[in-house]
């Protein structure tokens, strides 16, 4: 079955980095576009970036733009988000998400668990 | 930028009556609208694409409606297990941006 495992969230100081990986499984990673979602404690749901099946094509949020960047190993069936110049409104959990195989898809039929990000001094 | 506006913020109802929820967008989306379930602790669970289609494994209690702007997801005869958050989603055409509205907060009265 569809599995997407996030992992390397933690506490970090503002304008700090960090990296989380999203290991998939039982689908074909490369043919699918992937995403990244984040929510903020007790807040909704916020898109932040866009990757093609590929690995070509990247799309962000202007929350993210310049400071996150989006990236993916088919060999290692891994999706990245690398994160640079961290501020205290980042803090969120950070979902790994299944698109579609087509660009045209919208919706998001399958998440990870999540993994938690705090920026905090 | 499209906006997603839900109503109302919070649903108070009690198990075995139906739960109404609205979604407006800002602007014309035709049938392109999501909704999601989200249960406290866990990821979201895509309930509903295209409107009214719904995804895999999600019962018959649940269905979606509507076009254009306003969009609606009824739950009929409410189980226990349908008090959650509920989410509806869109994708802006060009660039790819996605938005999600606010919530909606379907509790047990």
């Amino acid at each position: 079955q569809v599995q997407l495992v996030e992992s390397g969230g933690g506490l970090v100081k503002p304008g700090g980095s960090l990296r989380l990986s999203c290991a998939a499984s039982g689908f074909t990673f490369s043919d699918y576009y992937m995403k990244w979602i984040r929510q903020a404690p007790g807040l909704g749901l916020e898109w932040i970036s866009y990757i093609s099946n590929t690995g070509k094509t990247t799309y962000y949020a202007d929350s993210v733009q310049g400071r996150f960047t989006i990236s993916r190993d088919s060999a290692k069936n891994t999706l990245y988000l690398e994160m640079n110049s961290l501020r205290v409104e980042d803090t969120a959990v950070y979902y790994c998400v299944r698109g579609g195989q087509r660009a045209t898809r919208y919706y998001f039929d399958y998440w990870g668990q999540g993994t938690l990000v705090t920026v905090s001094s | 930028e499209i906006v997603l506006t839900q109503s109302p913020a919070t649903l108070s109802l009690s198990p075995g009556e139906r739960a109404t929820l609205s979604c407006r967008a800002s602007q014309t989306i035709s049938i392109y609208l999501a909704w999601y379930q989200q249960k406290p602790g866990q990821a979201p669970r895509l309930l509903i694409y295209d409107a009214s289609n719904r995804a895999t494994g999600i019962p018959a209690r649940f269905s979606g409606s509507g076009s254009g702007t306003d969009f609606t997801l009824t739950i009929n005869s409410l189980e226990p297990e349908d008090f959650a958050v509920y989410y509806c989603q869109q994708r802006s055409n060009w660039p790819p941006e996605y938005s999600f509205g606010q919530g909606t907060k379907l509790e047990i009265k």
